[in-house]
């Protein structure tokens, strides 16, 4: 059973950079039909999808975030990492990573793509 | 990006209730919808993918239904461990999103 778990400040300042780290255990991040993603949560509000990488380090993001978002992979360490840059209050929220399988087939031969996997979340603030 | 929009916002109800959630998007996806529960300061789970198959695991009670645009989940018979938020999720386009989630709250 693979297990994520994010690591990293609690606590940014306005403008300055937040930079969260997933460590994947119980299974290679490598390979695989899996996209490694990070969700966030705003207090009390829905999901937002902020975006992937694939182990190749081909990644993807919400065009919402703009620039502002950097993923990457280090497969060595089996781990990913978020970089959103420039901050505000509106960056404060729950911070997910997760395993989206890309690729899933069930019994029956439906296809699909499903987040099978999630970290328990780590609070980020961004306050002065 | 496709735009989740999901009805009601939050919903109360009694245990043995039967209830619906609704999720709608704004343009087809087929049936790239996936249902999440998530219960409080927990991360969410997947109960339900290709809009109504069950992941293994999760009570018969929940079903899905829905291709295109429009899509519910329905829980039959509720249970006390069935109070929680749902969220719908598109995979169809490379931005995935989410509906705003919908709370079911014990009445």
């Amino acid at each position: 059973q693979v297990h994520l778990q994010e690591s990293g400040p609690g606590l940014v300042k306005p403008s300055q950079t937040l930079s969260l780290i997933c460590t994947v255990s119980g299974g290679s991040i490598s390979g695989g039909t899996y996209s490694w993603t990070w969700i966030r949560q705003h207090p009390g509000k829905g999901l937002e999808w902020i975006g992937y990488t694939y182990s190749s380090g081909n990644t993807d993001h919400n065009p919402s975030l703009k620039s502002r978002v950097t993923i990457s992979v280090d497969t060595s360490q089996n781990q990913f990492t978020l970089r959103l840059s420039s901050v505000t209050a509106a960056d404060t929220a729950m911070y997910y990573c997760a395993r989206e399988v890309k690729n899933y087939y069930d019994s029956s031969g439906y296809y699909a793509r499903i987040i099978d996997q999630w970290g328990q979340g780590t609070p980020v603030t961004v306050s002065s | 990006d496709i735009q989740m929009t999901q009805s009601p916002s939050s919903l109360s109800a009694s245990v043995g209730d039967r209830v619906t959630i609704t999720c709608r998007a704004s343009e087809s996806i087929s049936i790239y919808l996936n249902w999440y529960q998530q219960k409080p300061g927990k991360p969410p789970k997947l109960l339900i993918y290709a809009a109504s198959r069950l992941q293994s695991g999760v009570p018969s009670r929940f079903s899905g239904r829905g291709a295109g645009t429009d899509f519910t989940l329905t829980i039959s018979n509720l249970q006390p461990e069935d109070f929680a938020t749902y969220h719908c999720q598109q995979s169809y386009s490379n931005t995935r999103t989410f509906g705003q989630g919908t709370k079911l709250e014990l009445k």
